[in-house]
């Protein structure tokens, strides 16, 4: 099956700075990959999606991208700011389809500091 | 914006005991999910669920699980008899159906934190 390592636990960062955080995955690529948010006792709140035939999304001040042969996905975080701080999940679907569950990292804690 | 609801918040149970966690999906989505997390780990699949039926679980959904719609719209997960390692967060997640606007987007719900004495 499926599995996912985001490399870092924890990741501390001093605010404005760019904030990268990594997502790498094993086996087959998935069809897209999700990257959610998620604060202390609280439900993930997605953030973005990338394609597999896409390199590159951006959504305001985050971007993602996605490189199917490295089988690596970056999130970052341009001019982080301390609201920023939180624990950001990378997800794929389990069987490379569009209706399977996901499967999720374990997380990286950001940490930014003002 | 629509969101994921979910009651309760919190649920304290004793071992053994059945207990009903309850979430209502967005609106016009029609795949829906029960996700666990235990304190300090990962996100885990338990059960999705599409077109009245079970669409895929995972092995921590064993017998002791179970989901229901039980109208337009509630979507409830029952666990029977409670084990000291189902203390955890449950998350219910919601997509909507494929098409011209399809989007594989799960969206999660605030969560329902379980604790069994």
């Amino acid at each position: 099956s499926q599995k996912i390592e985001q490399n870092s636990e924890a990741l501390n960062i001093q605010e404005g700075k760019t904030a990268t955080l990594t997502c790498n995955y094993t086996n087959y690529s998935p069809a897209y990959l999700q990257w959610y948010r998620q604060d202390p006792g609280r439900g993930p709140v997605f953030l973005l999606l990338i394609r597999e035939n896409e390199k590159e999304k951006r959504k305001e001040r985050l971007k993602v991208t996605f490189d199917t042969t490295l089988k690596q996905s970056l999130f970052h975080i341009t001019a982080s700011q301390p609201a920023d701080s939180a624990t950001y999940l990378c997800a794929l679907s389990n069987y490379g389809g569009s209706q399977g569950n996901l499967i999720f990292g374990k997380g990286t804690k950001l940490s930014v500091k003002p | 914006e629509p969101e994921v609801t979910q009651t309760p918040s919190h649920q304290v149970t004793q071992m053994g005991q059945e207990v009903i966690l309850r979430c209502v999906p967005i609106s016009n989505h029609l795949y829906f999910y029960w996700y666990r997390q235990i304190l300090g780990q990962k996100v885990e699949f338990l059960v999705s669920f599409y077109n009245n039926e079970i669409s895929e679980k995972s092995e921590i959904f064993d017998d002791q699980f179970s989901v229901e719609r039980p109208d337009g719209s509630n979507f409830t997960l029952k666990i029977r008899s409670t084990k000291l390692e189902d203390s955890a967060m449950y998350f219910c997640a919601s997509r909507t159906q494929g098409g011209a606007r399809a989007t594989e987007t799960q969206y999660f719900g605030p969560g329902t934190r379980l604790l069994v004495l």
